[in-house]
This record gives C-alpha cells, structure tokens and sequence, in this order.
C-alpha cells in the first residue's frame, strides 16, 4: 500500500539551530509532493509544493525542501530556527495512480519546538 | 473572504447517538474532503467526493456516512457504529488537479 513516512514524531531545537525533517513515501511512480504547517490554535496551511522541475523548492516563512526521487524522499529544511516555526509538521503525497484520484496521503506529522 | 467554513468547532456526543459535521466552502472547488486527525497518526482520509452527487470511501470509511448534494457543501455524519469517534476531524477542498487543499479549522468531536 502507498504510505508516507515522517520518522520524527518530536523534535526540540534551540533558535538559530538548522532543522531538517525527513518525509520518504513507498511509490515508484509519479508524486505530487506538498508540506504542510499547522500552528497551534490554527488552520493547515500549505508550506510548499513539488509537482516538476528543479527539485528543490522554496517555500513561505524561509522554508525549503528537496524533492530525491531515488530515495523516494522530500525532506524539510530550514537554516535558522524561530520560536514562532514552533508547529506541526505533515508531509502529504498525491500518489498520480489511477487509483489516488486527487487526494493527498499525510504522514503522522512531527510536532516541532523551538526554544527562546 | 472565500473558504471552508466547519462548524460546530466543538461537538459533544452520547454514546449511540449520530451527530453531522458541517463542511461549507464558497471557493468553487470541485473536490472536497474529510479528514479524521488523531495524535502521532497524522491525518487519515475518511470520505472525498470529486463532484456533485458522487463520494468516495477513504481509508477509514467505517462508521462514517456523507452527502454531496450541493457543491458547496459536504456534510459528515458519524454514525454509532463508529467504535472511536472522539477526534478532530478537518474538512478540506481542492480545485480539479491537486495543487494543495485548502482547509476548515475543524471540528473536534468528543464522545460522553
């Protein structure tokens, strides 16, 4: 079955540190790939998308990440930290598959905090 | 200001009682979802309907029942038969090809 991995269920990072959350999903065919923020109190909101072209993408807020198709992998990354980037983290594929339609496949999300 | 409006943002249920989830969107999209979010499993898709009058199960159908009468509207109906329904359940909605979803900010359900 096509799934999405975040293996990072927790992570605490001082500000200024660098983060990079992993995200790898099981599928050897084409991917639409997105991140996903969710502040406390608040609605998701989409961080940044892949659907072609150069693999790494920018996305809002100083987000980045990096879309390796051999490793089936689109890792999330950020050079400083802020105590506001304190949120939950949900990668989400859509498996192009003529049986995903157009929905999307979340992993189990990494709740990240950053300490002041 | 269009998007997806769910409500009750707080739902409170007996056991054995059906309660409906309300999902409104004034976006024009054609696809809509629901999603049932539980701590460390991330978000798991219960029901999504393409297009007016036609629905599709997720992964977590069990227990749940919707209706697409309108396309702006996808009501969610938890059903007693739904062994553990206390969650927050998301709404979400997209455009033809998935460019990313736009979503509610839920409903968090609370069975008593």
């Amino acid at each position: 079955a096509q799934s999405v991995s975040q293996h990072n269920h927790h992570v605490i990072l001082s500000e200024a540190a660098s983060l990079e959350l992993g995200c790898n999903y099981s599928y050897g065919g084409t991917v639409n790939l997105f991140w996903y923020v969710q502040y406390p109190g608040q609605h998701l909101q989409l961080l940044l998308k892949y659907f072609s072209g150069d693999p790494l993408v920018k996305g809002i807020k100083g987000f980045e990440a990096e879309f390796i198709k051999s490793k089936f992998s689109f890792n999330l990354r950020k050079p400083s930290v802020q105590w506001s980037d304190t949120a939950e983290y949900f990668c989400a594929v859509n498996f192009m598959n003529n049986n995903a339609g157009n929905m999307l496949t979340f992993g189990g999300g990494t709740r990240l905090m950053v300490k002041p | 200001d269009g998007g997806i409006t769910q409500s009750p943002k707080y739902l409170f249920r007996k056991e054995g009682q059906n309660v409906t989830l309300s999902c409104e969107q004034n976006l024009n999209h054609d696809a809509m979802y629901w999603y049932r979010q539980d701590p460390g499993q991330g978000l798991r898709l219960i029901y999504y309907s393409q297009i007016v009058n036609d629905f599709q199960k997720g992964d977590i159908a069990e227990g749940y029942s919707v209706s697409r009468e309108k396309k702006e509207s996808f009501p969610l109906t938890v059903t007693s038969a739904q062994k553990n329904p206390t969650a927050f359940y998301l709404c979400a909605s997209s455009m033809g090809q998935v460019r990313g979803y736009t979503f509610g900010s839920g409903t968090r359900l609370t069975v008593v």
